[in-house]
């Protein structure tokens, strides 16, 4: 199937613990986002990549880094994690001259204990 | 810093009734605004968007208005289903920047 996903679907950890999510997106889209949802349900942007580079960086801690091997995978990496990091993260992509038109990915529930 | 809003409470209405979701911006009118349906647990997925020189567009049983006098946009679905329940977001789009600015959202309920 073309999509857009996301693991884990659901990463439970430990305050200052170092964790990852991936994503793919085989819509053979230049862009690719990484979002986070918090839980009054407001979607923030956070990272914006075009062909492996770095096209928006939202005020994000220094503790995340999201990293794009080749375009069609944006990773997120997440150092000393907070409980306020707690969140749903989600991957998004959108092909060009579409006026962003966003396609999401599944999900990603972050509890940070 | 640009603000939007929708409506904060849930819509609920009856099955085949119009749902009228409200988006309301401040500042100054973007180059894009999206329209997006959240289920719960799911991603946000694409419905529509209507560009800044469009009034109206349509697909199927949506309907979407952009008022850049009023800073509106208006999402309508006719005949509604209960199938249509889930989380609408609007989605601001201005060309400086090349992100989206969403809304919170708002909750639609159609009862059988």
């Amino acid at each position: 199937d073309t999509a857009v996903s996301q693991t884990p679907k659901y990463l439970v950890t430990q305050m200052g613990n170092d964790k990852s999510i991936k994503c793919e997106q085989n819509l053979g889209h230049d862009t690719m986002y990484w979002y986070k949802q918090d839980s009054k349900k407001f979607l923030k942007i956070m990272f914006s990549y075009n062909n492996k580079e770095l096209i928006i960086n939202e005020t994000v801690p220094n503790r995340f880094s999201p990293k794009s091997p080749d375009k069609a995978h944006l990773n997120l990496h997440i150092n000393s994690l907070e409980l306020g990091d707690s969140a749903v993260y989600f991957c998004a992509s959108s092909p060009r001259d579409r006026g962003l038109e966003q396609y999401f990915g599944p999900g990603t529930r972050l509890t940070v204990t | 810093s640009q603000k939007i809003e929708q409506n904060s409470e849930a819509l609920n209405i009856q099955e085949g009734k119009t749902a009228t979701l409200t988006c309301n911006y401040t500042n100054y009118s973007p180059a894009y605004l999206q329209w997006y349906r959240q289920d719960p647990g799911r991603g946000p997925v694409f419905l529509l968007l209507i560009r800044e020189n469009e009034k109206e567009k349509r697909k199927e049983r949506l309907k979407v208005t952009f008022d850049t006098t009023l800073k509106q946009s208006l999402f309508h679905i006719t005949a509604s289903q209960p199938a249509d329940s889930a989380t609408y977001l609007c989605a601001l789009v201005y060309n400086q920047g090349g992100k989206l600015i969403f809304g919170q959202g708002t909750e639609l309920s159609v009862k059988p």
